[in-house]
């Protein structure tokens, strides 16, 4: 099945303790993004890749870092979470960059 | 500047009614794309359909159709026959060629909540 997949779900976390969230996707596509989702400020992009080691800044990139070694994979790093770092986290994929498929969704707390 | 806007905020129907959710949209680009993604209550993303701006014939998927009119920079979902299942929040999105981000620029949602 072609599919999106995130890990964790749902994490909460502590101030400062480095975490990743892994992404992976099994249909061969080039691009990937990052989104994050906040009550009244809806949707915004983090970070974005258009291929293998070639990643850039979206909207909202302080305190995150990706990074894009394999095509499949695209994870999100925070080495330092802060608590207004709690959010929806979505990684999506897309064939053309124009329509993404996107992952379940992470729910991540920090306190 | 890029901007979509969904301006009902909640819709609630009762089944089986049919319901209209708006979308708005600004762009400088003369090619994009325009999308609809519906979040059910399980919070993921759910793609459901994806309009570039040289299309403007409507679409119609089962119970859905979509009414896209460049004229006034509409593009605008109905289901028809609601039902309990359609209970989400719809996404209305824009995504300009332009853009070297290839991001998508969400409206802020509305909320449709059907009845039984």
């Amino acid at each position: 099945e072609a599919q999106v997949t995130q890990n964790p779900r749902y994490l909460i976390t502590v101030t400062g303790k480095k975490l990743t969230v892994t992404c992976s996707q099994n249909m061969n596509h080039e691009y990937m993004s990052w989104y994050r989702q906040d009550p009244g400020l809806g949707l915004r992009q983090i970070y974005y890749s258009m291929n293998v080691e070639v990643t850039d800044k979206g909207d909202v990139p302080e305190g995150y870092k990706v990074s894009r070694k394999e095509k499949r994979n695209f994870p999100l790093i925070l080495e330092s979470p802060s608590p207004n770092q709690t959010s929806l986290y979505f990684c999506a994929s897309s064939r053309t960059g124009y329509g993404y498929t996107f992952g379940s969704g992470t729910r991540l707390t920090v306190v | 500047a890029q901007k979509v806007t969904q301006a009902q905020t909640e819709i609630s129907v009762v089944e089986k009614e049919d319901v209209t959710l708006d979308c708005v949209y600004e762009t400088r680009d003369t090619t994009y794309y325009l999308f609809w993604y519906k979040q059910p209550p399980s919070g993921e993303l759910v793609f459901l359909i994806r309009r570039n701006s040289f299309d403007e014939q409507n679409e119609i998927s089962g119970r859905y159709s979509w009414n896209f009119q460049k004229s006034t920079s509409s593009f605008n979902f109905t289901i028809t026959a609601s039902q309990v299942v359609d209970s989400a929040v719809y996404f209305c999105a824009l995504s300009e060629v332009g853009d070297s981000s290839y991001k998508l620029i969400f409206g802020s949602g509305t909320r449709l909540l059907v009845r039984p």
